[in-house]
């Protein structure tokens, strides 16, 4: 089983729609959570942070569980830019060896 | 600022044949890392460093060498490529600010094909 685990979709919904994806844990050593967004043959660029009390930005909102061990991203009222891999990141600690990427979750937003 | 920058772009090899991928950063970052990024396997490291004369292994160090002689500077060499090595190669860079350390900053990449 993969210490984070994301559904790789690819979810494919209409422009203005609302998405929601979800990542799961398995070590609740976690310590900080990140959403990162990867366009098409492109770099990973961080989306944003995800905190224990939850947090938006735009029409972008990050939820954290610790109890259930998952975070989730919403996107409302989506845009043909908001087709991307969004990857999950969960960091159990400063060293980069403790920094596990998600396999990511494709979205694809249609006219 | 260029940023994270990784040469080249685009390289095949044939099995067997070493190179050096280039990684620079013009951040003053003392933390950098090598990843592969495979279809449905996620970003992987393959050695990171937390300084200049400092590195380690990452989680798949096999066939890969990394020197760190400068801050700026953190070439990934494949020493006899196979076709397993085929991917496409991330570089990225990160303060050690505790208090921002947690954004790495990602070159574009690098897509090798090993034949």
């Amino acid at each position: 089983r993969k210490e984070v685990e994301q559904d790789p979709g690819p979810f494919n919904v209409p422009e203005g729609a609302t998405v929601a994806f979800n990542c799961t844990y398995s070590n609740s050593a976690s310590q900080s959570f990140f959403w990162y967004r990867q366009d098409c043959r492109k770099e990973p660029k961080l989306l944003m942070s995800v905190y224990s009390s939850g947090n938006e930005d735009g029409r972008f909102t990050a939820q954290l569980n610790r109890a259930s061990q998952y975070i989730s991203l919403l996107i409302r009222d989506s845009k043909l830019s908001d087709s991307a891999t969004y990857l999950c990141v969960v960091n159990r600690g400063s060293s980069a060896s403790k920094i596990i990427f998600g396999s990511g979750t494709r979205l694809s937003i249609r006219p | 600022n260029a940023g994270v920058t990784q040469t080249p772009k685009f390289q095949v090899l044939k099995t067997g044949q070493s190179m050096t991928l280039q990684c620079a950063q013009d951040m003053n970052h003392e933390y950098m890392s090598w990843y592969r990024q495979d279809p449905g396997m996620g970003l992987r490291l393959i050695h990171y460093s937390v300084g200049a004369g400092i590195t380690d292994q990452g989680e798949v160090p096999n066939g890969y060498n990394v020197s760190r002689s400068t801050t700026e500077d953190f070439p990934l060499r494949l020493l006899s490529a196979a076709p397993s090595q085929t991917s496409v190669y991330f570089c990225a860079s990160r303060t050690a600010d505790p208090l921002s350390y947690n954004e790495q900053f990602f070159g574009p990449g690098t897509r090798l094909t090993v034949l």
